[in-house]
């Protein structure tokens, strides 16, 4: 298996523009979730789904975040517009989840998004 | 909720010592455990889970122990090497979709 596929890998972008990163998770996962990393903040969780549904963005910053995940293959979290303080360190997972289970999540490599 | 606290970093070693890094968890019942590494410039990569009390996860030289009395998974290593630096995060798990509680992480720099 390919892993958690994320992208693009780097984003350099101008404050104001609207940023699109990309997420395909592991085939036959059905909860992918969304965190940012920085220095200061450590890991965040931002939000997750479940079944392609979202379960809970109480993570997401403010309302310039919004994230879908339209299939079960794909995922897009979208900043509008972008602000320097949103530079980071983008990771997304996935895990496959069942009753009495143990879900153990597999990241993506990231996206660094520097927002100038 | 959970919580997870990791004992604070960042953590010096030189080659061939003796590591521990401590992680005690608060949860409702009895959450699966994870340690999970991260190498400069890459996502996290789970290292080891216990998903019972006195399970034992190992994994490349290191292991860890679910210990329900005194609600820790400590992560230990005999002897590390250079190429074990890294950010360690202990993780509780337990929830219907899959969501786990990360510490904070604690970086390791081992030194030849």
């Amino acid at each position: 298996d390919a892993g958690v596929i994320q992208s693009p890998r780097h984003e350099v972008t101008e404050m104001g523009q609207e940023v699109t990163l990309r997420c395909k998770p592991i085939s036959g996962h059905n909860s992918l979730f969304w965190y940012r990393q920085t220095m200061m903040r450590g890991l965040e969780l931002l939000i997750y789904f479940n079944n392609n549904v979202p379960i809970d963005d109480s993570g997401m910053p403010e309302d310039r975040f919004s994230a879908k995940m339209p299939n079960a293959s794909f995922s897009t979290l979208k900043i509008q517009p972008s602000e320097p303080r949103d530079s980071a360190v983008y990771f997304c997972a996935s895990s496959f989840v069942v009753a009495g289970g143990n879900y153990e999540q597999y990241f993506g490599p990231g996206t660094r998004l520097t927002v100038t | 909720g959970n919580s997870v606290t990791q004992m604070e970093g960042p953590v010096t070693l030189s080659e061939e010592a003796f590591l521990t890094i401590n992680c005690t968890y608060t949860a409702t019942g009895y959450p699966s455990l994870f340690w999970y590494v991260q190498y400069p410039g890459e996502g996290l990569q789970l290292l080891l889970k216990a998903t019972k009390a006195d399970d034992k996860g190992s994994n490349k030289g290191f292991e860890a122990t679910y210990r329900k009395e005194t609600t820790s998974f400590h992560l230990e290593k005999g002897s590390v090497q250079v190429s074990d630096s890294a950010v360690y995060f202990c993780a509780a798990g337990g929830t219907s979709y899959g969501k786990l509680t990360f510490g904070q992480g604690t970086i390791l720099t081992v030194h030849p």
